[in-house]
């Protein structure tokens, strides 16, 4: 049982390129998230879903975008590279209802030249 | 609207000595909280959640936590450190607004273990 599955684990974009986070699943779970970790800073949500076809914004979702076409995949979208996106990007999947534990992926270490 | 507070970002404790990781939430209605634990270059891995029920939640790595609602409070202890306890440790709050899924994490907690 995979769980969640972060691809790429590590990145080195330019300023103004382009690249898409993967993530999926295999758990079934119909809630999935975006989140971004900086130090001194805990984790930020940036986008998440609530079901295929469904998607919401965070609290950090400029220069982000997702879709959900599917239960299982949820990616995000870098549409033009900042240095302040350097960061590291976790992706988490939660079944339905609010005392459900948040399932992580190992994350992606992106940084922006 | 619910937050998260853990009071300190860094906390230093000797091998086998007590740990205490402190967390306080903000919440309208009953909460639902959780402790994940984060070691290096890893993502994020439960310790614990209190739901309803028992107050005193226990948790993997004989980590424990209670539930304290006068105390708005859901501190996480350890009765003797182990190195391998060094890591950094995240509580969060799930959101009960909306049909949404998130969870509302705390500015995390480094914990150093000293030999």
């Amino acid at each position: 049982n995979a769980g969640v599955t972060q691809t790429p684990k590590f990145q080195v974009l330019k300023t103004g390129q382009s690249m898409t986070l993967q993530c999926a699943q295999d758990m079934n779970h119909e809630y999935m998230s975006w989140y971004r970790q900086d130090p001194g800073m805990g984790l930020r949500l940036i986008h998440y879903s609530v079901g295929a076809g469904i998607t919401d914004q965070g609290e950090v979702p400029n220069g982000y975008n997702v879709s959900r076409s599917t239960t299982e995949d949820f990616p995000l979208r870098l549409l033009s590279a900042a240095p302040s996106q350097t960061s590291v990007y976790f992706c988490a999947s939660r079944a339905t209802g609010e005392n459900t534990e948040a399932f992580f992926g190992q994350g992606t270490r992106l940084t922006v030249v | 609207a619910q937050s998260v507070t853990q009071l300190g970002s860094h906390v230093s404790v000797s091998e086998g000595a007590l740990v205490l990781l402190r967390c306080n939430y903000s919440s309208s209605v009953p909460p639902y909280l959780f402790w994940y634990v984060q070691y290096p270059n890893q993502g994020l891995q439960l310790l614990l959640k209190y739901t309803t029920g028992a107050t005193l939640v226990k948790g993997i790595n004989g980590f424990e936590a209670e539930f304290k609602k006068s105390e708005t409070s859901f501190h996480l202890t350890k009765p003797s450190a182990h190195m391998s306890d060094a890591a950094e440790y995240f509580c969060a709050v799930s959101a009960t607004s909306g049909n949404t899924g998130k969870l509302i994490f705390g500015q995390g907690t480094t914990l150093q273990v000293k030999p």
